[in-house]
């Protein structure tokens, strides 16, 4: 059965540092989406992509984020300079269209 | 802006009961979508109910959706040990390009032996 994958499962990085997540969506999806989860807290959305530019994006997705499908599989999350509370899972998500969404199984960010 | 509540916040029962858990949610939808997380891992994805159902199944899983009332409940027949998790209801609204998913607070749900 096909799956979303993300890697790496778990990313340590220094405050101010850039990061970069990585998910390979469902080859035959067309939408794409990031949400997070702080530890203990909901799931939030942060932003949706279709058709090669952003769709929605959330209060949460400032400046300091950004998101690009640099090939046919890839599907990038960037934080330029990170900061502490960006410390959360992300989670990848794809749709063949307007329902039900797979995840992938998150990459841990710990920012310290 | 719309926001998915879950009740209860925990529920613990015995393996073979049922568990039942309520959402409910603030503004219009498209669909209301449940979902289950193992701790620490990814979602995965339950059930959809679209606002024009009221009631839909799949397997041990039992939807229904109020649309007067803005309120979804999931139940679980026959539980397993394997059920224990957090399940979190989503609801979808229709934009323009997206169909960004607001997750509600979640259930933990604890299925003892």
């Amino acid at each position: 059965e096909p799956e979303v994958t993300q890697t790496p499962s778990h990313q340590v990085t220094q405050m101010g540092q850039e990061v970069i997540l990585h998910c390979v969506p469902i080859s035959n999806h067309l939408y794409f989406y990031w949400y997070r989860q702080i530890l203990g807290q909901k799931v939030e959305f942060l932003v949706s992509f279709y058709n090669n530019e952003i769709s929605e994006k959330s209060e949460i997705f400032d400046d300091q984020f950004s998101v690009e499908r640099p090939d046919g599989s890839n599907f990038t999350l960037k934080i330029r300079s990170t900061k502490l509370e960006d410390s959360a899972m992300y989670f990848c998500a794809s749709s063949e269209a307007r329902y039900e969404q797979y995840f992938g199984p998150g990459t841990r960010l710990t920012v310290t | 802006s719309q926001q998915g509540e879950e009740d209860p916040q925990a529920l613990s029962i015995q393996e073979g009961e049922n568990a039942t858990m309520n959402c409910s949610y603030k503004t219009s939808i498209n669909n209301l979508q449940w979902y289950r997380q193992n701790s620490g891992r990814g979602l995965v994805h339950l059930i959809l109910i679209r606002s024009n159902e009221r009631e839909k199944h799949s397997g041990r899983l039992r939807v229904t959706l109020d649309t007067s009332k803005k309120s979804s409940s999931l139940l679980i027949t026959a539980s397993r040990a394997a059920d224990t998790a957090s399940y979190f209801c989503a609801t979808v609204v229709y934009t323009g390009g997206g169909n960004k998913l607001t997750f509600g607070t979640g259930t933990q749900l604890k299925v003892e032996l």
